[in-house]
């Protein structure tokens, strides 16, 4: 089955930027959604379809997609910004989704 | 303002059926697709599966043979049941919906709180 490959941990200094990746075979070829997590809480959607934004959420955040990597781009990044992060896509081969491995960011 | 509701006992015997509602409020249930997902303390997020109000359904192959969703679009309400539970069902379960695209992948746009799930004799 398909596999989505998260580094676990990430960390930034506030003000900086933190890039949290998500490799997968020919990961380029399929729409990638980004979520935040914090503790306790219900995920929430922070970039769709690669690098489209909900309504509400930051432009600090922003998100790319090619090859064998999509990748999540927090800008300036903020104590708020603390959480986990999941990549997710939809694998056409099975028709399932399937969730990234996860990624702590840490604001230092 | 669509919001979603978890519900359902917080305690399966091993062996048993695990059954969970989903409650939407503020919007209609009607053309979209819902989810089910969950999350064992301190692991990332597992899909479940997935129903379109049309009757269009698809499951994660992992469980597939083990999940029945259903829909009553009277009530505004979705269920879950997971049969043979053991301890690895422990988790938290999460509702979502589906945000409307052109294609079958689309992004969970709504969430519903999650509710704790123990599987325990």
């Amino acid at each position: 089955s398909y596999v989505l490959t998260q580094p676990p941990s990430v960390s930034v200094a506030p003000g900086q930027t933190a890039r949290i990746t998500c490799g997968g075979n020919n990961i380029g070829s399929k729409s990638v959604h980004w979520y935040q997590q914090k503790p306790g809480q219900a995920p929430v959607l922070v970039v769709y379809d690669d690098s489209d934004r909900p309504s509400g959420i930051p432009e600090r955040f922003s998100g790319s997609n090619s090859g064998n990597t999509a990748t999540l781009t927090i800008s300036r990044v903020e104590a708020g910004d603390e959480a986990d992060y999941y990549c997710q896509v939809w694998d056409t081969s099975s028709d399932h989704y399937v969730f990234g491995t996860g990624t702590k960011v840490t604001v230092l | 303002q669509v919001q979603l509701q978890e519900s359902g006992p917080g305690l399966v015997k091993p062996s048993e059926t695990l059954s969970l509602t989903c409650t939407v409020s503020g919007g209609s249930i009607s053309n979209y697709y819902w989810s089910w997902i969950r999350q064992p303390a301190g692991k990332e997020l597992e899909w479940i599966g997935r129903f379109h109000t049309s009757g269009s359904t698809n499951y994660n192959p992992s469980l597939k043979s083990r999940v029945t969703m259903s829909v009553d679009t009277s009530k505004d309400h979705f269920s879950l049941k997971l049969s043979s539970v053991t301890a690895a069902d422990t988790a938290v379960y999460y509702c979502a919906r589906t945000q409307p695209s052109n294609y079958a992948g689309g992004a969970f746009d709504i969430w519903g709180h999650g509710t704790m799930v123990t599987v325990s004799s």
